[in-house]
């Protein structure tokens, strides 16, 4: 069974500074697609940025992107330039080729502060 | 931008009572997916429907729960006898693809049910 890791519970950054959220995750199969997701106090989840595993290039979107590493089964997310909006929580997430079940890793509560 | 709409935002109901949460995926969307999120806690898939039929179920989705669509609009899901640990946020969420959809899901606003 696919199993997501986010080992980071709380961080903080200042407002215009640069942060890396970790994730780790746990497969056995080759094609598979990643996200990141994000939580606002309004608990609505908003796609961040997604990543299909064939793919090399890192996905990037706007002041989001992220740092694929297949073999080490790891798919951080940086957020430059952070913006006091961008408070919330980050779920890092997983979807296999083979089933509908995207599995969410136990979120990262970003704080960004002024 | 289209959403996935949920009904009622917030839903108060006494142990054991039945409830029916409400969602409106996106139109053009045909892979339709329930999750719950138990405050504090991780995001958990409960199942998906395609075609007007389960086609995955989590170990959560027992007997208590079902799913329906019963016109071409609305993704209804079910809670029969609730209990006190069913209390959570429910999202409901569409996509376009199904298992090999790069895309994503589209969640919506959530539905927070409190059972008292």
């Amino acid at each position: 069974a696919q199993t997501v890791t986010q080992s980071q519970p709380e961080m903080s950054v200042q407002e215009a500074e640069t942060v890396t959220l970790s994730c780790t995750y746990d497969t056995s199969e080759n094609n598979y697609y990643l996200f990141w997701y994000k939580q606002p106090p309004s608990r609505q989840m908003i796609l961040v940025i997604r990543q299909e595993a064939y793919k090399q290039q890192n996905a990037t979107e706007n002041r989001f992107s992220v740092n694929f590493q297949k073999a080490a089964k790891s798919f951080s997310l940086k957020i430059s330039d952070s913006q006091l909006g961008d408070t919330a929580m980050y779920f890092c997430a997983f979807k296999s080729y083979n089933n509908n079940d995207m599995r969410f890793g136990a979120g990262t509560r970003l704080t960004v502060k002024p | 931008e289209p959403e996935v709409t949920q009904t009622p935002s917030h839903q108060v109901t006494q142990m054991g009572q039945e409830v029916i949460l409400r969602c409106v995926p996106i139109s053009n969307h045909l892979y339709f997916y329930w999750y719950r999120q138990i405050l504090g806690q991780k995001v958990e898939f409960l199942v998906s429907f395609y075609n007007n039929e389960i086609s995955e179920k989590s170990e959560i989705f027992d007997d208590q729960f079902s799913v329906e669509r019963p016109d071409g609009s609305n993704f209804t899901l079910k809670i029969r006898s609730t209990k006190l640990e069913d209390s959570a946020m429910y999202f409901c969420a569409s996509s376009e693809e199904g298992r090999q959809g790069p895309r994503g899901y589209t969640f919506g606003s959530g539905t927070r049910l409190t059972v008292v």
